[in-house]
């Protein structure tokens, strides 16, 4: 069974800093998604990765797939309020997304 | 909106009562997913239907039943409700074969059983 490992599990950061969510798994991945999370909704999807190495870029963050595909993060640049949530990491090995326990994120004014 | 209805938003039961959750999508998808979310657990499979008429069992089944009432619909069932399943629980759907395009989900159903 293919396991998910996000780290760190809580992040609490000033308005404006960097910050990097990893999300690692003993397995190789065939494609690997992060969605965000608000409170008292459902998770939205951000990004898709397939292919090892890429690079995708949604406005201040980015999103990398680890050259071997059994790795990902996320960056946010200059993080905003509005940035607050929680993050997940999910993949489809088998056709059914599992998760990682996610990442929560609060970005203080 | 396109998307996915979850019905109810909110549920309190007594331990030992019956209840099902209702999930309806109109993004005409063949794949559905129950989950429950617990603090610090991420979201866990409870059970999902690859298309109309089929269903399986997830990662924590134990305690629940489903029904895939046809394309759209698919319910959650709990007979005999027990305090371990408070949750919140997510419903989401995706186009067969596309997992990678992501699913949708709804907004969740907040079960306390006392």
């Amino acid at each position: 069974t293919q396991l998910l490992e996000q780290s760190p599990q809580f992040l609490s950061i000033q308005e404006g800093e960097n910050l990097t969510v990893y999300c690692n798994s003993s397995s190789v991945f065939s494609s690997l998604q992060w969605y965000r999370q608000e409170p008292g909704e459902g998770p939205v999807l951000l990004v898709t990765v397939v292919t090892g190495g890429e690079v995708k870029k949604l406005k201040r963050l980015t999103f990398q797939f680890g050259d071997a595909r059994k790795d990902s993060s996320l960056h946010i640049t200059a993080a905003q309020p509005g940035d607050t949530g929680l993050y997940l990491c999910g993949s489809s090995n088998t056709g059914k997304l599992i998760f990682g326990q996610g990442t929560t994120l609060q970005v203080k004014p | 909106n396109a998307g996915v209805t979850q019905t109810p938003k909110f549920q309190v039961l007594k331990t030992g009562q019956s209840m099902t959750l209702q999930c309806a999508q109109d993004m005409n998808h063949n794949s559905m997913y129950w989950y429950r979310q617990d603090p610090g657990m991420g979201l866990r499979l409870i059970y999902y239907s690859a298309s109309e008429g089929t269903t399986d069992k997830g990662e924590v089944p134990n305690g629940y039943n489903v029904s895939r009432l046809n394309k759209r619909e698919f319910s959650l069932r709990l007979e005999s409700a027990a305090p371990s399943q408070t949750s919140v629980y997510f419903c989401a759907s995706s186009e067969a074969g596309r997992e990678a395009w992501g699913y949708t989900f709804g907004s969740g159903t907040r079960l306390t059983v006392v």
